[in-house]
């Protein structure tokens, strides 16, 4: 079972003011690495997949970069608003099964951004 | 639009009953999993298929069972063996290995 570790736990921020969190997995027999972000009462959302060192991903005021060697990743999200409030998931799988032996997620950085 | 239906959303047993969770999909992926989520943990696996009739155990296999005999459904029984059963399930999919996956609006599992 892999070793996924999400910080902070939990991360209040002022609407408007840019905030970032980490992610950490193993650096060995890396596959890939998700995000995700997770509404109260909705789904999981996927984010991101990442699977180059170095890569960078963006999607409107989010991004990721991967650092694969040193094993983390940051979620960023630049000018908070309120629908930013969510618990953002990582996960990465084992390198075995084509990455679709399923997931080991971190315990979550739930976000609540403050009008 | 394509997605994932997990039903019910709220389901209460009483101790000792075997409880059946339905997940089906209308997005024609092939690998499909069960999560189960807990206060103060992360999401973590119970069972995954990655082909219709093949299914294999997760980390947290014990007491839970599964069957995938369609493609589209992949329903989870949670059997009076599963000594601590209250929790979040979830349902996910994904066509490969490189996708983000799909998950349902889950079901809330209660033993009374």
């Amino acid at each position: 079972i892999l070793n996924v570790e999400q910080s902070p736990q939990s991360l209040h921020v002022q609407e408007g003011d840019s905030t970032n969190f980490t992610c950490s997995f193993p650096s060995s027999n890396f596959y890939a690495l998700h995000w995700y972000r997770w509404e109260t009462a909705k789904s999981p959302e996927a984010l991101f997949v990442m699977t180059l060192n170095g890569d960078e991903k963006k999607k409107g005021r989010i991004s990721a970069t991967l650092n694969t060697k040193e094993g983390y990743s940051y979620l960023y999200i630049k000018g908070s608003q309120p629908e930013d409030s969510a618990t953002y998931l990582c996960a990465s799988p084992e390198m075995t099964g084509g990455g679709a032996d399923g997931l080991t997620f971190g315990k979550g950085t739930h976000l609540i951004i403050q009008p | 639009d394509g997605g994932i239906t997990q039903s019910p959303k709220y389901l209460f047993r009483k101790e000792g009953q075997n409880v059946t969770l339905s997940c089906e999909q209308n997005l024609n992926h092939d690998a499909m999993y069960w999560y189960r989520q807990d206060p103060g943990q992360g999401l973590r696996l119970i069972y995954y298929s990655q082909i219709v009739n093949d299914f294999q155990k997760g980390d947290i296999a014990e007491g839970y069972s599964v069957s995938r005999e369609k493609k589209e459904s992949f329903p989870l029984t949670v059997t009076s063996a599963q000594k601590n059963p209250t929790a979040f399930y979830l349902c996910a999919s994904i066509m490969t290995g490189r996708d983000g996956y799909t998950f349902g609006s889950g079901t809330r599992l209660t033993v009374v």
